[in-house]
């Protein structure tokens, strides 16, 4: 079944204390991305891959780390985890970029991750 | 900078009401247009979309988008709401030609009582 894998979906964490937040996809996608949903705010984009060893920051990427050293894979890093970054965050994936050739690229989101950081 | 307005945070509607939210977005090019929907518990589904063409769009369980270039705007319309419309509702934007970005807007949550 082609999808999107998070893990964990749910975390409860203390400042400070370095976690990862794994993405995974099945489909051999180009296009990987992060997003944290905040009520009020919508979907705010964190970090994107345009493909292997190609990362570039979002809108919201302070705190935030990511690599892509495989195509599969986007993990999401947060190094020190601050309250104001509890969350809900998903990870999408598509083909290529959403728009990338005039066309959209349907993007797979993932269940997301709900983080509480205390 | 792109953005993107939904005006309506909360609206609850019966079932057979119709529906119709608003989204307005600010950028002076072209666009595409998007609206998304996630149901309680679920990942984020496309619902529909605009390119290009004609400005009404269709798109799936009924649901349909009116893009106004005028108005900068892009709202959602279904002629008869049911329960399993419960959801929330985001609009989305992409500049033509920035194919790495969807701006999305803050996203409606609808609820729809029986």
């Amino acid at each position: 079944e082609a999808q999107v894998t998070q893990n964990p979906r749910y975390l409860i964490t203390v400042t400070g204390k370095k976690l990862t937040v794994t993405c995974s996809q099945n489909m051999n996608h180009e296009y990987m991305s992060w997003y944290r949903q905040d009520p009020g705010l919508g979907l705010r984009q964190i970090y994107y891959s345009m493909n292997v060893e190609v990362t570039d920051k979002g809108d919201v990427p302070e705190g935030y780390k990511v690599s892509r050293k495989e195509k599969r894979n986007f993990p999401l890093i947060l190094e020190s985890p601050s309250p104001n970054q509890t969350s809900l965050y998903f990870c999408a994936s598509s083909l290529r970029a959403p728009t990338s050739g005039g066309n959209y690229n349907e993007q797979f989101f993932g269940p997301g991750t709900r983080l509480t950081v205390l | 900078a792109q953005s993107v307005s939904q005006h309506n945070h909360h609206v609850i509607l019966s079932e057979a009401a119709s529906l119709e939210l608003g989204c307005n977005y600010s950028y002076g090019g072209t666009v595409n247009l998007f609206w998304y929907v996630q149901y309680p518990g679920q990942h984020l589904q496309l619902l529909l979309k605009y390119f290009s063409g004609d400005p009404l769009v269709k798109g799936i369980k009924g649901f349909e988008a009116e893009f106004i270039k005028s108005k900068f705007s892009f709202n959602l319309r279904k002629p008869s709401v049911q329960w399993s419309d419960t959801a929330e509702y985001f609009c989305a934007v992409n500049a033509r030609g920035a194919t790495n970005k969807l701006i999305f807007g803050t996203g409606t949550l609808l609820a729809v009582q029986p």
